[in-house]
């Protein structure tokens, strides 16, 4: 059965890097993309973008540009999101997604990872 | 890009239904047969109930159906249960390969 595998909990100070991975497994890894969406600690999902897991293009929705980063390994079945120049602000719990087309229709979700920034 | 604008609660009681709205604009639901709805418990991953406006996932009971009207996407729950109660997030593609999600919606079940 399709599942998406995160990596686990994180806790950084406010200027660090993050890099969350999201594994793959019971699909085609390169036939559908990977999204990601971002909850805040009480607040709503927040579509960050997503990536072409066919040609590794990355889309970023309006103010996920700059310090977000995602990328793939497809020999592992793995997609990535780094965040780097952490803020007290990014502490959310970060979810991967399957795809389907460049539409809102996310099938799989993973479990979430919590990224917790603070001094 | 705000998000769609969803009601911040709604509730009934068992047996009963329940409607919630996703209104957004021409360049997001009105645009598009592409909105999804997705399910959310406590501490869970979101679950797609949902998609392209009306289809429903293998799984899905036949309680949850969806409906498009203009602007505004609609969810609803038929027959309540108990277990119905959580968030629900309407989503919506936005042109240029980008969608939008709405503000969440708290399903209480009386």
């Amino acid at each position: 059965q399709v599942q998406l595998v995160q990596s686990g909990s994180e806790l950084k100070t406010p200027g660090a890097s993050v890099k969350v991975s999201c594994q793959a497994s019971g699909y085609t890894f390169i036939s559908y993309p990977i999204h990601w969406v971002r909850q805040a600690p009480g607040q709503g999902l927040e579509w960050m973008g997503w990536i072409n897991t066919n040609t590794g293009d990355p889309t970023y929705a309006q103010g996920f540009t700059g310090r977000f980063v995602f990328s793939l390994d497809t020999s592992v079945s793995t997609a990535y999101l780094q965040i780097s120049s952490l803020k007290a602000d990014d502490t959310a719990v970060y979810y991967c997604a399957k795809g389907y087309g460049s539409g809102p229709r996310f099938d799989s979700w993973g479990q979430g990872t919590l990224v917790t920034v603070s001094s | 890009q705000s998000a769609l604008t969803q009601p911040r609660s709604v509730s009934g009681s068992p047996g009963q239904s329940v409607t919630i709205s996703c209104t957004g604009t021409s360049s997001d639901v009105g645009g598009y047969t592409y909105v999804s709805w997705y399910q959310q418990h406590p501490g869970k991953a979101p679950k797609l109930m949902i998609y392209d406006v009306s289809k429903r996932p293998s799984g899905v009971p036949d309680r949850f159906s969806g409906s498009k009207s203009g602007n505004t996407a609609s969810l609803t729950i038929s027959g309540l249960q108990a277990e119905d109660e959580a968030d629900y997030y309407c989503c919506s593609y936005a042109g240029s390969y980008t969608v939008i999600f709405g503000g969440g919606t708290k399903l209480a079940v009386l």
